[in-house]
């Protein structure tokens, strides 16, 4: 058990639809990152807070946001949704900023959206 | 931007080590090796990391080569519990990891 927590763990819902994944992350960590792993693409980073603000964008689509909370829990929100958007989302959490110094992640164990 | 390659599978025979080798030729000079694998569709799990020293922790060791252009995780007595996907990075950018399609380690009974 890496200590992050994800909601939910499974989700299935239609096309055009919104969802919200949501994210906790490890006791005392202020940085939440979140990843897409589909079939052909692999493990993708979206986006990265650190204690509410925005740290780092990756490969994050314009119908995707994320936010992080006071008590630094995270949302990552997904419209208008597409069949591709099928896929397993991971958040990691780090208690640092920066990968820079040597930080690991600690990942959930995903939320699985499938679209239908 | 220092990319990883990785062999795309790999068997070993349970109880003996498993060495996954990685070649990162293009590494900067303060850029970390990380390992991490994912269990079928589990989160991916941290195992190691290091810079230049090779690194030894409970679940495995990390032998670096003197230039830093390669690396290898070695499992010491492999279980079927460590079949997975392992994969190599090296920090691409800002604070986002590299993925990559990594090497599928069997363990065979």
């Amino acid at each position: 058990d890496s200590g992050v927590t994800q909601t939910p763990k499974h989700l299935i819902t239609a096309t055009g639809q919104r969802v919200t994944l949501r994210c906790s992350p490890r006791s005392g960590d202020l940085s939440v990152y979140w990843y897409q792993q589909s079939l052909d693409q692999g493990l993708q980073f979206l986006i990265q807070y650190y204690n509410g603000e925005e740290r780092a964008k990756g490969n994050i689509l314009e119908r995707f946001s994320a936010q992080q909370f006071p008590d630094l829990h995270s949302e990552l929100n997904l419209s208008s949704l597409e069949l591709g958007d099928s896929a397993l989302y991971f958040c990691a959490s780090s208690p640092r900023d920066s990968l820079r110094m040597g930080g690991e992640l600690f990942f959930g164990e995903g939320s699985r959206l499938t679209v239908l | 931007d220092a990319k990883t390659t990785q062999p795309p599978s790999m068997d070993c025979a349970e109880g003996r080590a498993a060495n996954l080798p990685c070649n990162h030729s293009t590494i900067s000079g303060n850029e970390y090796v990380y390992w991490y694998r994912q269990i079928h569709s589990q989160g991916p799990q941290y195992i190691i990391h290091g810079l230049k020293n090779n690194e030894t922790n409970e679940m495995a060791s990390l032998i670096i080569t003197e230039d830093r252009k390669s690396s290898t995780l070695i499992l010491p007595h492999a279980t079927l519990r460590d079949t997975a996907v392992y994969y190599c990075i090296v920090r691409v950018g800002g604070n986002q990891f590299y993925f990559g399609t990594g090497t599928s380690l069997t363990v065979i009974p």
